[in-house]
């Protein structure tokens, strides 16, 4: 149950595009196609983004986009603007029923 | 609205136990499956727990043996049962429901577990 990884920190300008990685084993990301992405901002709970790797629940900005290859997931942010300063986070479904999360990802924008 | 309230937090010794409940509203508790998340301070996400609507339960290595988790369908209410508890079981603990594809898609706003001497 080996924390998935993700890049500590990436930054962007507004307007800008930036992707973050979310690299697994095949016995979580490269099997399941169950990579989902959160955002959380300091002190709040975590927020679904992504889910199925590349599925957006209702609400959430088009700007956020998921694919996954291999055994890496990514998450896109298209157009960053202020509010996507947050902390985000993978998450896949393992082997043997359990979760594992990526080590999260601390997003800047400058 | 589909909401999600935990309880039970506190500050508790090494070796000691606490008992977390998440209220869940909103929605057919029963028909979901559910998690415990925690995270500890300034540190990422990690899975605890999760519990199926037919009571197919996993846990994650790290607390194996120590913690129970459980739910009430009558209550609308998933417990999370912490024994042995350790320094490193000081944390943010949230519950969170699990969608068709296997996502966590409601949480609760957590909480606060602190084990201290």
């Amino acid at each position: 149950q080996s924390a998935l990884t993700q890049p500590a920190s990436v930054s962007g300008s507004p307007g800008q595009s930036i992707t973050i990685s979310c690299t697994g084993t095949s016995s979580d990301v490269g099997t399941y196609n169950l990579v989902s992405w959160y955002q959380q901002h300091p002190g709040k709970a975590p927020k679904l983004i992504i889910y199925e790797g590349s599925k957006r629940p209702s609400g959430v900005s088009n700007r956020f986009s998921g694919s996954k290859s291999g055994n890496t997931a990514s998450l896109t942010i298209s157009g960053l603007q202020a509010e996507d300063e947050a902390d985000y986070y993978c998450c896949s479904y393992a082997d043997g029923g359990s979760y594992v999360f990526g080590t999260g990802t601390k997003v800047t924008v400058l | 609205e589909v909401q999600l309230v935990e309880s039970g937090g506190g500050l508790v010794q090494p070796g000691g136990s606490l008992r977390l409940s998440c209220a869940a509203s909103g929605f057919t508790f029963s028909s979901y499956s559910m998690n415990w998340v925690r995270q500890a301070p300034g540190k990422g996400l990690e899975w605890v727990s999760y519990i199926s609507s037919i009571i197919t339960i996993y846990y994650a290595d790290s607390v194996k043996g120590r913690f129970t988790i459980s739910r009430d369908n009558a209550k609308n209410s998933l417990y999370l049962q912490m024994n042995s508890l350790r320094a490193e079981d000081t944390a943010v603990y949230y519950c969170a429901r699990i969608g068709s594809g296997s996502q966590l898609d409601v949480w609760g706003k957590g909480t606060t577990v602190t084990v201290s001497s």
